[in-house]
């Protein structure tokens, strides 16, 4: 089956640190992009940039730029997103999800189950 | 970056209605386009993609219309489980953007 597993819930305080985890399974996971997906709470979904594991390539969204890091770690099969330095503003639930590209399909076929973060003083 | 702005944000329907949820591209995205359905508390799931291509294991009262600029998601015979959020997203560029979702409710 496959699935991405990510990591439990954070609270954080401004200023703090955060690195959360996407795992992959059932799949090769190095051969496909994986996007991260920002959702505030009682917001839609905000599309904040995807990682190729394989290689690293990235793009974000330049509204993330600068703001985030994704990193991915292949020889374990997980993505990463992280923050230097929290603010309240990244309060949300973080969604990673696997990109299916094949023939006319490209979408986010397979999502994790989500990490909420919270970022409070 | 492309923006996707559906309509309506929400409705009322019963049980059995047939709804309708349109979505409309800044710029055309030929059929690059994307609907998912999105349960409280709940990870988003693929219903269509391509525009109008089925997910597999998504049940045949969604169906997915459209191309350029406008598109639609129509849901026949609402079950109680259709009641959710529903966005589309385009893919056609690098960046890709939802809408801001339409949350369909029961009457």
């Amino acid at each position: 089956e496959v699935q991405l597993v990510q990591s439990g819930a954070e609270v954080k305080k401004p200023g703090e640190s955060l690195k959360i985890s996407c795992q992959g399974s059932g799949y090769r996971f190095s051969s496909y992009w994986i996007g991260w997906v920002r959702q505030m709470p009682g917001k839609g979904l905000e599309w904040m940039g995807i990682i190729f594991p394989a290689d690293s390539d990235t793009s974000y969204n330049p509204s993330f730029q600068g703001q985030v890091t994704m990193s991915a770690d292949k020889s374990i099969s997980t993505a990463y997103l992280q923050w230097s330095s929290l603010r309240a503003s990244d309060t949300a639930t973080y969604y990673c999800a696997k990109r299916e590209m094949r023939g006319v399909k490209d979408a986010f076929h397979i999502w994790g189950q989500g990490t909420m973060v919270i970022v409070s003083s | 970056d492309t923006q996707m702005t559906q309509s309506p944000s929400s409705l009322s329907a019963s049980v059995g209605d047939t709804v309708t949820i349109t979505c409309r591209a800044s710029q055309t995205i030929s059929t690059s386009l994307n609907w998912y359905q999105q349960k409280p508390g709940k990870a988003p799931k693929l219903l269509i993609y391509a525009a109008s291509s089925l997910e597999s294991g998504v049940p045949l009262r969604f169906r997915g219309s459209g191309s350029g600029t406008d598109f639609t998601l129509t849901i026949s015979s609402l079950q109680p489980e259709d009641f959710a959020t529903y966005y589309c997203q385009q893919s056609n560029s690098n960046h890709w953007t939802f809408g801001q979702g339409t949350k369909v409710e029961i009457k």
